[in-house]
């Protein structure tokens, strides 16, 4: 599988800011995803990263809000933005390989304090 | 809603005894099946995806699936300590975006 990194790995931010999250990848993928995963719940889908066009948006989160980029097929970023202690959270990206396979591997996770 | 259930546990066995951790999901048009493994302040490290109606074994793991049920399970046997995480369970209800919707995962506690 590949391997995924993420920048930051953790980080404490004051309410009102914005915050960039890195994912990269070692080998080119299809799909790239991000997830929010709150203290002591399960993980929620932000949105699917789409390579040169719009990310898609789960119900409940904007694009002002996370908007996302993905300019090659081997990077994405979320940027939460105007953050609130609301906002504090593991956020995880995943990928999925090739054109037939729905099996998603994930990052190690930035884990965001807003204070 | 599509939604996916799973016991949040803690699910406590002792070492050696057979784990069984199970999920249930709404959508009866769903093909893809998953289990993840977390261990406290990790991410998910995937164990097993099934597809197929029956059992898929991998080492010390046998995931069960029952489509007309809507009903997935892991069993988890010679259970060990290092066993000990939340496992959560994802399925795939919409395959046109490969999207996984998740469970709120089962803790699993493997007593020495």
């Amino acid at each position: 599988s590949a391997v995924i990194s993420q920048k930051p790995s953790r980080d404490i931010c004051q309410r009102g800011t914005s915050l960039t999250i890195q994912c990269q990848v070692d080998s080119q993928v299809t799909m790239m995803f991000w997830y929010r995963q709150q203290p002591g719940q399960s993980l929620t889908l932000i949105a699917t990263a789409n390579q040169g066009s719009e990310a898609t948006y789960e119900s409940g989160f904007v694009i002002d809000k996370f908007p996302i980029s993905r300019p090659n097929l081997t990077f994405s970023t979320l940027t939460v933005s105007n953050m609130s202690p609301e906002d504090s959270s593991i956020y995880l990206c995943s990928v999925s390989q090739g054109a037939s396979t729905d099996t998603q591997y994930f990052g190690p996770g930035t884990r965001l304090t807003v204070l | 809603q599509k939604e996916v259930e799973q016991n949040s546990g803690p699910l406590s066995v002792p070492e050696g005894a057979i784990a069984s951790l199970n999920c249930t999901y709404s959508d009866r048009g769903s093909q893809s099946f998953f289990w993840y493994r977390q261990y406290s302040g990790k991410s998910p490290e995937l164990i097993m995806f099934i597809y197929s109606n029956g059992d898929k074994e991998d080492g010390r793991f046998t995931a069960q699936l029952n489509k007309a049920s809507q009903y997935v399970s892991l069993l988890i046997r010679d259970s060990q300590p290092s066993d000990s995480a939340t496992y959560l369970c994802a399925v795939n209800m919409d395959t046109g975006r490969r999207a996984l919707t998740f469970g709120s995962g089962t803790r699993l506690q493997v007593q020495p």
